[in-house]
């Protein structure tokens, strides 16, 4: 059974770093590429990161370009979250996910980062 | 980025009753969308792919259907276990996006 399992959210002040963290398991991670998803309370969702299964490529959306920095350890089965100089649009539930051919076909619970002073 | 523009916002739904759901792309995205149903407190589910391929152990009252820019997620028969929010999402160009969502209520 697929599980991704995502630790590290918390209530942090603007301008703050924070690292989330995602176990994988059910599958071979190393394998494939994996992404960060996130959802503003009562909100949609974005697509912020993704990261090749070799760490060889690297893409962010523009909103936290600069500022997130997404990278895995496929020795551990773990996908990392850099999140620096956050801010309170940054606020929202953050989930992994596993992508099969284009569409995101495991989420992780999610992890909520509040960013308020 | 591609714009999905979803429709409606909001919509109530009797036991029983077939409902739809519209997604439509700034461009055309080739039947590269896929639908996603979030319950209340839960991470997004996988329902539909590739326009219209249903996910595996998705009931067979849920269909997708469309192409170019304008596609639709269908339930033929609204269960109390349909309740929560439906997302489209476009894969056919990066980076990849998200409908606004659609809150679906048993009335």
């Amino acid at each position: 059974e697929v599980q991704l399992v995502e630790s590290g959210g918390g209530l942090v002040k603007p301008g703050s770093s924070l690292k989330l963290s995602c176990v994988a398991s059910g599958f071979t991670f190393s394998s494939y590429g994996m992404h960060w998803i996130r959802q503003a309370p009562k909100k949609g969702l974005e697509w912020i990161a993704l990261i090749y299964y070799d760490s060889s490529n690297k893409y962010y959306a523009d909103s936290v370009k600069g500022r997130f920095t997404i990278s895995r350890d496929n020795s551990k089965n773990t996908l990392y979250l850099e999140m620096n100089s956050l801010r309170s649009e940054d606020t929202a539930m953050y989930y992994c996910a596993k992508k099969e051919w284009g569409y995101f076909d495991y989420w992780g619970q999610g992890v909520m980062v509040t960013v308020s002073s | 980025d591609i714009q999905m523009t979803q429709s409606p916002a909001s919509l109530s739904a009797s036991l029983g009753e077939t409902i739809s759901i519209e997604c439509l792309a700034s461009e055309g995205i080739s039947s590269y969308l896929a639908w996603y149903q979030q319950k209340p407190g839960k991470s997004p589910q996988l329902l539909i792919y590739g326009a219209n391929s249903l996910q595996a152990g998705v009931p067979s009252r849920f269909s997708g259907s469309g192409s170019g820019t304008q596609y639709s997620l269908k339930i033929s028969s609204m269960q109390p276990e349909d309740e929560g929010d439906y997302f489209c999402q476009q894969s056919y160009k990066f980076p990849n996006t998200f409908g606004a969502g659609t809150k679906l209520e048993l009335k």
